[in-house]
């Protein structure tokens, strides 16, 4: 099994929803991300987890709340968000963190749209 | 900081072509450079990498040389087919965590 997994594929909630989006691995890899994508733009990191544990934080606003219940899930709960947080989120994972040519794996985003 | 400029879209190609996709970074550290592409609806995928300087990454028929010397990590294809319509992002990394950073990507649209 050589893949991410991301539910929901699409997401529509108004700003004062509470949600969440769901991130699952069974590769055994050790580091997750999440990443924003706007139309037409690359790929931004927001969070990286390592071991379970949050490494990175992108300065990333308090609406977005991540969490790593174990080694192969990450979730990512959204509350109040604005309409410009509307983008495709992406999850991606590899073996470590710590090394600097490790491939990243994709999922295939959840696209939300916030009204 | 680090970062990755390439060149913007998008590029349209008859089959067959030569494609060249120009990525040049920073020079801070030691870097690893990659070429992801992304289908329409869907994740990145790691395309080739490279490693160290004059390293040639390679993966169907794509290929990029680590060039130091020129900050440059130019992605070519001798014969693009329909299939290769995607958007290719020219990524790097940092040293310690996996910080990726992605070029703007170049969207190619080849036709028959």
């Amino acid at each position: 099994d050589t893949e991410v997994t991301q539910t929901p594929k699409h997401l529509v909630m108004g700003m004062t929803n509470k949600k969440s989006l769901k991130c699952e691995q069974h590769m055994g890899h050790r580091a997750m991300y999440w990443y924003k994508q706007k139309a037409k733009k690359p790929p931004e990191l927001m969070f990286v987890y390592s071991y379970e544990k949050l490494s990175i934080n992108e300065s990333v606003p308090s609406r977005f709340s991540p969490e790593c219940p174990n080694s192969s899930l990450l979730n990512l709960h959204l509350h109040a968000l604005q309409p410009e947080d509307s983008a495709l989120y992406l999850c991606a994972s590899s073996r470590y963190s710590q090394t600097q040519n490790e491939k990243l794996f994709f999922g295939s985003g959840t696209q939300l749209s916030v009204l | 900081g680090d970062s990755v400029t390439q060149m913007e879209g998008p590029v349209t190609l008859s089959e067959e072509a030569f494609l060249t996709i120009n990525c040049t970074y920073t020079a801070t550290g030691y870097p690893s450079l990659f070429w992801y592409v992304q289908y329409p609806g869907e994740g990145l995928q790691l395309l080739l990498k490279a490693t160290k300087a004059d390293d040639k990454g390679s993966n169907k028929g794509f290929e990029a040389t680590y060039r130091k010397e020129t900050t440059s990590f130019h992605l070519e294809k001798g014969s693009v087919q329909v299939s290769d319509s995607a958007v290719y992002f020219c990524a790097r990394n940092s040293g310690g965590y996996q910080k990726v950073t992605f070029g703007i990507g170049t969207k190619l649209q080849v036709i028959p």
